[in-house]
């Protein structure tokens, strides 16, 4: 089952534009989330994260935004550079033990 | 100054060995993990350990067990090694992730 969907995996986007990233779940027990960034041959990087008290959170040229009643969040970045090309992944904690991933969304910015 | 660390970064290997994966971390977590990335680039929980307790274990096939000497370490031993467990695998310390290892069974 998974919990923490990410339905587009590919998203592409030109330089200085905006690049919004989607991520639903489906456990209404979740209370935190994260949006890792990963690089070919890296492994996943923290980059900005939301707790279910909030509904925004913003962090130089990324925002995150939760709709709690829609199960859903998203990732902003603006404006987008190419070295922000990446694998994104949101993730929630699950019972303090582990972290469920979406399955990530593969961002292209092109110049 | 590396936060998690994993060793080797590759490693290529033939059906039926055993090999381990060493991690280790500088945070000063209490809780370590390990995930494995699939084929379909999906990262799934596979261990976690607490104070030297295994406190979960998804559904890993038992050649799999994590081995951790002190609260900085947490090794990755696989027995038996199968095709299928050709992936990445990444050691992470709370929300801290290490560089990953790509291991490949021919």
């Amino acid at each position: 089952d998974q919990q923490v969907k990410q339905n587009s995996p590919s998203l592409s986007v030109q330089e200085g534009r905006i690049s919004i990233l989607n991520c639903d779940y489906t456990n209404s027990m979740f209370d935190y989330f994260l949006w890792y960034k990963k690089y070919p041959a890296e492994g996943p990087t923290f980059l900005i994260s939301i707790s279910s008290i909030k509904d925004k959170n913003e962090d130089g040229r990324f925002t995150v935004f939760l709709n709690k009643s829609a199960k859903h969040l998203s990732l902003h970045i603006v404006p987008s550079q190419p070295g922000d090309s990446a694998v994104y992944f949101c993730a929630a904690p699950f019972n303090t033990d582990k972290l469920i991933f979406g399955t990530g969304t593969r961002l292209q910015v092109f110049p | 100054d590396t936060a998690v660390s994993q060793t080797p970064k590759y490693l290529v290997t033939q059906m039926g060995n055993d090999k381990s994966i060493k991690c280790e971390q500088n945070l000063g977590h209490d809780t370590m993990y390990w995930y494995k990335q699939d084929s379909k680039k999906f990262l799934k929980i596979m261990f976690s350990y607490n104070n030297k307790e295994l406190i979960i274990n998804e559904t890993v096939p038992n050649r799999f067990s994590p081995k951790s000497p002190d609260k900085a370490h947490l090794n990755l031993h696989i027995n038996s090694l199968e095709l299928g467990d050709s992936a990445v695998y990444f050691c992470a310390s709370g929300a801290t992730f290490g560089p990953g290892t790509r291991l490949t069974v021919t």
